[in-house]
């Protein structure tokens, strides 16, 4: 089945960095987007950033530029969330999720996330 | 950046009810809108894409409704099971994706 399978939780020291997997079966790994979105608890889904498998390429939100690396590594579907500089605030959940594209002609597309990771804690404490 | 704002930020409902949440966006977004359900630590599972389609799989019980900038999600008899936190999400700006900050549903 689908599934997208994320790597264990990690605790950091402010100012360390964190690099997060989310491996991907079922499906042709190139062939969709991979998100990420965070949750400290009890707040609300933030979303971090998109990465296309298949060209690398990346789209970050404005407050992550500069501290987010999203990779992959197309051999083992596996995709890679890095926060750098890390501070007590990044302490969430980090969830991967799966980026669809619906086709409207000429030249749209309507875009939703519809398979997810179970999520991996960071916690960030000295 | 388009802002979304969801209302009620909470409810009590009781099983059998109909319930309507409202999420609006800062602009006008078409019907790029996604709605997702989320439980107590789990995953958000989608449940509404494009505004009114429904994800394969999700009860029909759940619709959506809406374009532009005002949107609506209903349940139309709440189950034990759709006690859950709903969140809306915005599509419009390419890749550059905004949630809305969640409507919790709990028991009346």
């Amino acid at each position: 089945q689908v599934q997208l399978v994320q790597s264990g939780a990690e605790v950091k020291k402010p100012g360390a960095s964190v690099k997060v997997s989310c491996k991907a079966s079922g499906y042709t790994f190139t062939s969709y987007d991979i998100n990420w979105v965070r949750q400290a608890t009890g707040q609300g889904l933030e979303w971090m950033g998109w990465m296309n498998p298949n060209s690398g390429n990346t789209g970050y939100a404005q407050k992550f530029q500069g501290r987010v690396t999203m990779t992959r590594n197309t051999s083992i579907s596996t995709a890679y969330m890095e926060l750098s500089s890390l501070r007590s605030e990044d302490t969430a959940v980090y969830y991967c999720a799966r980026g669809r594209r619906l086709y409207q002609p000429p030249d749209y597309y309507y875009y939703y996330m519809d398979v997810w990771g179970k999520g991996t804690t960071v916690t960030v404490s000295s | 950046d388009i802002q979304m704002t969801q209302s009620p930020s909470s409810l009590s409902a009781s099983v059998g009810d109909r319930v309507t949440i409202t999420c609006r966006a800062s602009q006008s977004i078409s019907s790029y809108l996604n709605w997702y359900q989320q439980k107590p630590g789990k995953a958000p599972k989608l449940l509404i894409y494009a505004a009114s389609s429904l994800q394969s799989g999700v009860p029909s019980r759940f619709s959506g409704s809406g374009s532009g900038t005002d949107f609506t999600l209903t349940i139309s008899s709440l189950q034990p099971e759709d006690f859950a936190t709903y969140y809306c999400q915005q599509s419009y700006s390419t890749l550059l994706f905004t949630f809305g900050p969640g409507t919790k549903v709990d028991i009346k």
